[in-house]
């Protein structure tokens, strides 16, 4: 089946640093990435969408300025947090909907697990 | 705007016991509705999809129902084993969401060996 590929899995950076997340589409051309956030113990929250070849949608909330969102090809999505702080350590996870295939599942990344010291 | 509960939060119990965990919605026009598990640390693995006309889906060990309606769903797990204990999402698609989901906040699932 397709796969969407999350990397890195997990990441420890310096508080100020930036850090990218890449969500790539291995088999199919993904139009649309959905970037999710989820806290210890809380659900998942949508974050932004983003749109291959134009800007992303951020919820509201969410700093645009902050997440920066990059989906420049149909098969690779990325999530850049900017001069990152404890409090944005966190889950992030990517998905992509199932366009393609009818009404079935969206496919999601592995997620990563960012760490701010 | 959508809203997503489940419960409970937790739930312990001995292998080989039969279990429901609960999610309910705010808003019946949804598209589908998804049970995942979430394993700590780990993304998130699809068990059943339940368009908005189906009522049940079944996988395995795994029932699924969907009340659209009274806007509840329930997942039932037959004879639980050690290997069922994960963290278990629903989540919700609504129309004209552009096919992101909304989620519970999840039942953490201990089955004691």
């Amino acid at each position: 089946g397709a796969v969407v590929s999350q990397h890195p899995s997990r990441v420890i950076c310096k508080s100020g640093t930036s850090v990218k997340i890449e969500c790539r589409s291995l088999d199919f051309q993904a139009t649309t990435m959905f970037w999710y956030r989820q806290f210890p113990k809380q659900s998942l929250m949508l974050m932004a969408t983003s749109n291959e070849g134009s800007k992303a949608t951020y919820e509201q909330g969410v700093e645009k300025d902050k997440f920066l969102i990059n989906h420049a090809s149909l098969t690779l999505s990325t999530l850049t947090v900017t001069s990152a702080h404890p409090e944005d350590s966190s889950f992030y996870i990517c998905s992509t909907p199932n366009f393609g295939q009818g009404d079935t599942e969206a496919f999601f990344g592995q997620g990563t697990r960012l760490t701010v010291v | 705007k959508q809203e997503v509960t489940q419960i409970p939060a937790a739930l312990s119990v001995p292998e080989g016991e039969n279990l429901v965990l609960n999610c309910s919605f705010t808003d019946s026009a949804i598209y589908n509705l998804q049970w995942f598990r979430q394993d700590p640390g780990k993304g998130l693995t699809s068990l059943l999809l339940i368009q908005s006309s189906q009522r049940e889906q079944t996988s395995g060990r795994l029932n699924a129902s969907l009340d659209k309606s009274s806007g509840r769903s329930t997942l039932y797990i037959a004879a639980s084993q050690p290997g069922d204990s994960a963290t278990y999402l629903c989540a919700v698609e609504g129309y004209g969401s552009a096919r992101q989901l909304t989620f519970g906040s999840g039942t953490q699932l201990t089955v004691l060996p």
